[in-house]
C-alpha cells in the first residue's frame, strides 16, 4: 500500500536554511493533509495541515504546498533550527473517514 | 496542552499472551484511534471508534484485537494471543472531531512499545 510516498528517506540542512520536505500521493479521494513531527521514542506531533480547496498553509516557520494536479505537497521550514531535527512524517486522509494514511518519513538533520 | 497518555510504555511479552494496552484519550475528544508502527515501516491504522463502537477498523485489526472503552476516560487495546509479528510501537490517538474533518487534529500518545518474545 504506497497511496502516500516521502521518496527521500533523510535530509540534511545547515541551521538557518530553508527545510523542504517532500510527499506524493496516489489516491486522487484524499482532499486533507497533515505533517507530524516525531521524535524518538514519542508519539507523533501535529504540525500543520491543508484542505484540498487550499493551495498554501503557513504557520510561523512552518508552511505546507499542495499541488493537486501534481498530487504533491511540500513542507517548508525557514529557517531551520537545531530542535527541528526530527523524522517528518505526510499523512493523507478522505474528508469524513476515520484513517489516516501515513507516508514512510523523512528524518531531518540540521547541522550547526 | 492536553494529552493523550499511554501506559505501559514498554511491555516484553511471550507469544500466545494476552496484553492490553491503555490510553487515556484527551477528555473532551468522542473519537479514539489505534495505530501501530513496526520499527523500519509506516505508522498504520488500527481501528477507530466512536460513541462505543467501531466505526472503522484495517484488515490488520482481526479477531485478536479488540477495544473498549470500559469506563469514562480509559481506551484499551487487547491483542488476545500474541504473536512476534506484533512486536511494534502502539500509538493511541484521539480527535474532538471525525478525522477527516478539515481543521481536525488528531493528537498521539508516545507509545506503548510491545516486545513479543
Amino acid at each position: 500500500d504506497q497511496q502516500v510516498k516521502q521518496n527521500s528517506p533523510s535530509l540534511s540542512v545547515q541551521e538557518g536554511r530553508i527545510s523542504i520536505l517532500n510527499c506524493d500521493y496516489t489516491n486522487s479521494m484524499f482532499d486533507y493533509f497533515l505533517w507530524y513531527k516525531k521524535y524518538p521514542a514519542e508519539g507523533p506531533t501535529f504540525l500543520i495541515s491543508i484542505s484540498s480547496i487550499k493551495d498554501k498553509n503557513e504557520d510561523g516557520r512552518f508552511t505546507v504546498f499542495l499541488n493537486k494536479s501534481a498530487k504533491h505537497l511540500s513542507l517548508h521550514i525557514v529557517p531551520s533550527q537545531p530542535g527541528d531535527s526530527a523524522v517528518y512524517f505526510c499523512a493523507a486522509i478522505i474528508q469524513g473517514a476515520q484513517k489516516l494514511v501515513f507516508g514512510q518519513g523523512t528524518r531531518l538533520t540540521i547541522n550547526p | 496542552e492536553p494529552e493523550v497518555t499511554q501506559t505501559p510504555s514498554h511491555q516484553v511479552t511471550q507469544m500466545g499472551q494476552e496484553v492490553i494496552l491503555r490510553c487515556v484519550p484527551i477528555s473532551n475528544h468522542l473519537y479514539f484511534y489505534w495505530y501501530r508502527q513496526i520499527l523500519g515501516q509506516k505508522v498504520e491504522f488500527l481501528v477507530s471508534f466512536y460513541n462505543n463502537e467501531i466505526s472503522e477498523k484495517s484488515e490488520i485489526f482481526d479477531d485478536q484485537f479488540s477495544v473498549e472503552r470500559p469506563d469514562g476516560s480509559n481506551f484499551t487495546l487487547k491483542i488476545r494471543s500474541t504473536k512476534l509479528e506484533d512486536s511494534a510501537m502502539y500509538f493511541c490517538a484521539s480527535s474532538k472531531l471525525n478525522a477527516g474533518t478539515g481543521g481536525n487534529t488528531i493528537y498521539f500518545g508516545e507509545g506503548s512499545w510491545l516486545t513479543v518474545v
